[in-house]
């Protein structure tokens, strides 16, 4: 099975910073990555799709890039909105151990 | 608008049993494979069982195989998840989510809003 984690596990960061975090698989999964956004008491929302492809709706302040088996989720300028818990997925061998283990964002 | 809509949380004792509800609406249900996903308090997004479009294929995590049940009723644009024998660890909101499937990838879109099923004598 495909094993995904992320990094760091939480983060601290003020509002205008610029934020990166990091899945790595453990095997290559191409760009079969996506990243979601769980602020809490809510459902996951879908960010980034296919590593890097932002999906309709979502603030051109994030970004995905990578392929293979590093992958990072960008955000470039925080805004209050954006304190949550970030999960990649990989889609290459759904669906077991399919998610990473969260990072969770927080004001500093 | 695409939306999903679980129901059927609740308190229940350790062995017993409880059915979950997904009611699918904006989209053609029957054309897409759909998933559970659960999340214990305070813990992470974990896969439990997905269906495919016409219900004749199905999966499940190791932790629920052979206790939980998925099916779906295309005719009532309506996904189930039959939990019985639950236990203490089976504690946790469940989701249900559609998955997309494309040329190039595949990705949960949308979920619902989940429903909270508790396992506590």
């Amino acid at each position: 099975d495909i094993q995904m984690t992320q990094s760091p596990s939480s983060l601290s960061a003020s509002v205008g910073d610029r934020v990166t975090i990091t899945c790595r698989a453990s095997q290559s999964i191409s760009s079969y990555l996506n990243w979601y956004q769980q602020k809490p008491g809510k459902a996951p929302k879908l960010l980034i799709y296919a590593a890097s492809s932002l999906q309709s709706g979502v603030p051109s302040r994030f970004s995905g890039s990578g392929s293979e088996t590093d992958f990072t989720l960008t955000i470039s300028s925080l805004q209050p909105e954006d304190f949550a818990t970030y999960y990649c997925q990989q889609s290459y061998s759904l669906p077991r151990n399919s998610f990473g283990q969260g990072t969770k964002l927080e004001i500093k | 608008e695409v939306q999903l809509v679980e129901s059927g949380g609740g308190l229940v004792q350790p062995g017993g049993s409880l059915r979950l509800s997904c009611a699918a609406s904006g989209f053609t249900f029957s054309s897409y494979w759909m998933h559970w996903v659960r999340q214990a308090p305070g813990k992470g997004l974990v896969w439990v069982s997905r269906i495919n479009g016409d219900g004749s294929s199905t999966s499940y995590a190791d932790s629920v195989k052979g206790r939980f049940t998925i099916s779906r009723d295309n005719a009532k644009n309506t996904l189930y998840l039959q939990m019985n024998s639950l236990r203490a660890e089976d504690t946790a909101v469940y989701y249900c989510a559609r998955e997309v499937i494309t040329a190039i990838n595949n990705w949960f879109d949308p979920w619902g809003q989940g429903t909270l099923v508790t396992v506590s004598s």
